[in-house]
């Protein structure tokens, strides 16, 4: 089944820590990527995206991360975490018949 | 420009009425989603539409949900006779229909509370 896989349920880190999130689709042909970010009580905000070129997307707040076509993987990467990111996080990939399907989600803890 | 506007924020119903949800999407976005928001479960795609057009509601329930998006006003997502397990936060999003960025924008949802 078309699918978006995101591995880690919870993570929980000290301040200064490197965070790598995992996501993994299952779509077939051309998807466009999301990260958004949830914090708590809010809405959901876009991170970054990607939809073509250099492979290496970078988002606000010093977020990145890494579309792998060969993997059909989209990993999140932020190399030093502060308390403020402590949120949970969703992958989304927009599909070439323009639905966007979310992944379960991570929910990140940084502790001071 | 304002946001994607969704209200209530919150609503509370008794077991067996009817609970309708609003989106109002961004200016000039034609494409709206709904997805559901259970603790632990993450964000589950309900429905997709386009103005005066369901394109894809592989993530509705069978019976009591249905939605709209009319050509004019906003989008409306409605449960029928709802019960406990209705409960859950109610997102919306909107995106345009063509453009270079194509990100969808969230509303600030809708958290049903069924009692």
């Amino acid at each position: 089944a078309q699918s978006v896989s995101q591995h880690n349920h919870h993570v929980i880190l000290s301040e200064a820590a490197s965070l790598e999130l995992g996501c993994n689709y299952s779509y077939g042909g051309t998807v466009n990527l999301f990260w958004y970010v949830q914090y708590p009580g809010q809405h959901l905000q876009l991170l970054l995206k990607y939809f073509s070129g250099d492979p290496l997307v970078k988002g606000i707040k010093g977020f990145e991360a890494e579309f792998i076509k060969s993997k059909f993987s989209f990993n999140l990467r932020k190399p030093s975490v502060q308390w403020s990111d402590t949120a949970e996080y969703f992958c989304a990939v927009r599909t070439g018949a323009n639905n966007l399907f979310f992944g379960t989600g991570t929910r990140l803890t940084v502790i001071p | 420009n304002a946001g994607v506007m969704q209200n209530p924020r919150h609503l509370v119903r008794r077991r067996g009425q009817e609970a309708r949800l609003r989106c109002s999407p961004m200016k000039g976005h034609s494409h709206v989603y709904w997805y559901r928001q259970l603790p632990e479960e993450g964000l589950k795609f309900m429905v997709y539409l386009q103005k005066e057009n369901i394109i894809d509601e592989s993530g509705m329930p069978k019976e009591r949900f249905s939605a709209e998006f009319p050509k004019e006003g906003p989008s409306i997502l409605r449960i029928q006779q709802v019960v406990r397990g209705d409960s859950a936060a109610y997102f919306c999003a909107s995106s345009p229909i063509t453009g270079v960025n194509l990100e969808a924008f969230f509303g600030q949802g809708t958290r049903l509370t069924v009692v």
